[in-house]
């Protein structure tokens, strides 16, 4: 079964600090997405990335910015925090072929005081 | 992206088929029909996916209409696992984004 792991189930930050969220999948998976989820909005998609060092904007990627170095991991950084931030994040990876499924991780529910 | 349309809610017996509805009336062509589903406090996982023909799995079974601007989500024998929110998703032959609508939350009574 395919794994993808987020480092943090829950988080508290401060307004300000940076903050990183980590995800690791181990399937070989090409695509890579991060995805924030919030009452009333649905799934929203933060960044995605199809290869290492590369990454792409999604539909919300104010206020964030992504990391892949390695083809297994890829970082969402929030530069810094504020409270409307404060959300579920949800990590996701694919193969690249268009009819490959999404594999999700469990999230990280990130409060921001 | 094409946009997808699903009743807000569904309530089904346990036991008992469950048929989720789905529109997509401005499907193109080349995408493909994908079905994820949310148990609470747990990422979406995938339940099935679809281009023009019908589709069975372990989980699920999917129908395609004819024209493609809708599709169906069969559970044949609804357990109180599989209360959850559903989501249809189009998936455009090109592009590598995923867009997930509001779903349809499955209650199911024992």
């Amino acid at each position: 079964d395919v794994k993808v792991t987020q480092s943090s189930r829950y988080l508290v930050k401060r307004t300000g600090e940076k903050v990183f969220l980590e995800c690791v999948q181990d399937m070989d998976h090409e695509n890579m997405f991060w995805y924030r989820q919030d009452p009333g909005l649905g799934l929203r998609l933060i960044y995605f990335s199809y290869d290492v060092k590369m990454k792409e904007k999604g539909d919300i990627p104010e206020g964030y910015s992504v990391s892949r170095e390695k083809k297994e991991r890829f970082s969402l950084i929030l530069e810094s925090a504020s409270t409307n931030q404060t959300s579920m994040y949800l990590c996701a990876s694919s193969f690249g072929a268009v009819d490959s499924p999404l594999h999700f991780g469990n999230g990280t529910r990130l409060t921001v005081t | 992206d094409a946009k997808t349309t699903q009743p807000n809610s569904m309530e089904s017996n346990e036991e008992e088929p469950v048929h989720l509805p789905c529109n997509h009336s401005t499907i193109s062509g080349t995408d493909y029909i994908h079905w994820y589903r949310q148990l609470p406090s747990q990422g979406p996982e995938y339940v099935i996916h679809g281009l023009t023909s019908n589709v069975n799995n372990r989980m699920a079974s999917l129908a395609i209409a004819e024209d493609r601007k809708s599709s169906t989500l069969i559970l044949h024998r609804a357990t109180l696992r599989d209360a959850a929110v559903y989501y249809c998703i189009l998936r455009a032959n090109y592009g590598q984004n995923f867009v997930f609508g509001p779903g349809t939350r499955l209650s199911v009574l024992p």
